[in-house]
């Protein structure tokens, strides 16, 4: 599982609400990411981290904010939320390998926008 | 920025029938092509990757090739199992970095026993 929790793992809300997604790490990658994984979609990339306070957009940004101030934690905020942020969330880290980093990825987020 | 296709969307084989999934992609800078396996309600999981130094690599019943002239990449399933039944990513590294990816949207294989 390389050490990656997310929660909540399940969560409704209503339209206009601010929601915050937590992905936490035991061991200290550089870098995190979160996804939205949508039907017909695959996995897209919302935002990404490589390192404290430091982060970038992916392609999928708008309506997103990111926060990390721990290296263990990244944070992903619906500001207020919309129906068509309804999706399953990925967190992911990197892991430095002998030739690249791998990629590897939390047990995702469940969130309905009503 | 870099754009990953794949097909087929869908994928229906017999038990011990053999899968091919293909990927294409844009960017030539890209260099890094891991494949992921997602049962359903779980998370995508790594189950084989090659770098562009290589054309084949193995592990057991699952293969991966890759052109890097026509830019595209396959997973050969051989022997399939009904336990190789899921969703099937492709992915590659944007501009070379060895951080960001670009899936495909996926193929749902079903193995039918």
């Amino acid at each position: 599982d390389a050490g990656i929790t997310q929660s909540p793992r399940h969560k409704v809300t209503e339209t206009g609400t601010p929601v915050t997604l937590r992905c936490h790490q035991t061991e200290n990658h550089r870098y995190m990411y979160w996804y939205r994984q949508d039907p017909g979609h695959g996995l897209r990339l919302i935002h990404y981290s490589y390192g404290v306070k430091d982060t970038d957009k992916g392609e999928v940004s708008d309506g997103y904010s990111v926060s990390r101030s721990k290296t263990e934690d990244f944070l992903l905020t619906l500001e207020s939320a919309t129906s068509s942020q309804t999706s399953v969330y990925f967190c992911a880290i990197s892991v430095l390998g002998r030739f690249t980093d791998t990629q590897y990825f939390g047990p995702g987020t469940r969130l309905t926008v009503l | 920025g870099e754009n990953v296709e794949q097909h087929p969307s869908t994928l229906s084989v017999q038990e011990g029938d053999s899968a091919v999934i293909k990927c294409t992609y844009s960017d030539s800078a890209s260099n890094y092509f891991p494949w992921y396996k997602q049962e359903l309600g779980k998370r995508p999981q790594l189950i084989i990757d090659i770098r562009s130094n290589v054309g084949e690599k193995k592990d057991q019943r699952i293969a991966v090739t890759l052109n890097k002239t026509a830019k595209h990449f396959s997973l050969h399933i051989t022997e399939t199992q009904p336990e190789d039944s899921a969703v099937y990513f492709c992915a590659a590294n944007q501009g070379g970095s060895n951080y960001k990816l670009t899936f495909g949207k996926g193929t749902l294989l079903t193995v039918n026993p």
